[in-house]
């Protein structure tokens, strides 16, 4: 079983930026993509970007992609994910998770697959 | 973006029932080229992340009872859990993985009647 433990809960001003951690176990972090996911209070889930360590690169969502950059470090298996120009409608808890069957073609089609496992979630409130 | 809508937001199931949650996309989430739809379906509990409870649609995860299955291809899925036990009340979510963004349903929430 995959295990992806994050960092812990963050307060932070507006304006400021956080970055979570995500350190998983085993070769997975060499092996499959890991991808972000956050949820606001009471809502649903939303995807923010992942990062493929084949290429070494991230995938952003165009929602965030001024705001937030995906990185890693292979000599620690962990996935970063910042967030920068926080504001109040990012208070949320933001999971990282595994893709399970991340692929690519030559031509450079990525085909994506379902989240088989999911870290805890790392609670993150920005408040003045 | 593929949005995905579920239906219904909430519903209320008797013990033993069978529970049924609909999503549709607003474009195909079917790869042509492996003939498998990028669908995949979340159980998430208050307090935890969600957990994967099927792929490519219909494709169970390890370790999920079969009382859960899926359907469906191109736009229109269904999660069918069958005889509802206490422990599957939560919310669940559609999510297509076929293009990014990838973007989840609303969520539809299952409670016990």
């Amino acid at each position: 079983q995959v295990l992806l433990v994050q960092s812990g809960a963050e307060v932070k001003k507006p304006g400021s930026s956080v970055k979570v951690s995500c350190k998983a176990s085993g070769n997975t972090f060499t092996t499959h993509v890991i991808t972000w996911v956050r949820q606001a209070p009471g809502q649903g889930l939303e995807w923010m970007g992942a990062f493929i360590p084949i290429f070494g690169s991230a995938d952003y969502a165009q929602n965030f992609q001024d705001r937030v950059t995906i990185s890693a470090d292979r000599s620690t298996n962990t996935v970063y994910m910042e967030l920068s120009s926080l504001r109040s409608d990012d208070t949320a808890v933001y999971y990282c998770a595994r893709d399970a069957f991340f692929s690519y073609e030559n031509s450079g089609y990525y085909h994506w697959g379902a989240l088989d496992s999911w870290g805890q979630g790392t609670v993150v409130i920005v408040a003045s | 973006d593929i949005v995905m809508t579920q239906s219904p937001d909430s519903l209320s199931v008797s013990l033993g029932e069978r529970a049924t949650i609909n999503c549709k996309s607003s474009q195909t989430v079917l790869q042509t080229s492996s003939n498998k739809n990028s669908l995949a379906w979340y159980q998430q509990k208050p307090g935890q992340p969600p957990k994967l409870l099927l792929y490519w649609a219909s494709t169970r995860e390890s370790g999920v009872p079969d009382r859960f299955s899926g359907s469906g291809s191109g736009t229109d899925f269904t999660l069918t859990i069958s005889n509802l036990q206490a422990e599957d009340v939560a919310v669940y979510y559609c999510q297509q993985y076929y293009i990014t963004p990838q973007t989840f349903g609303q969520g539809t929430k299952v409670e016990v009647k």
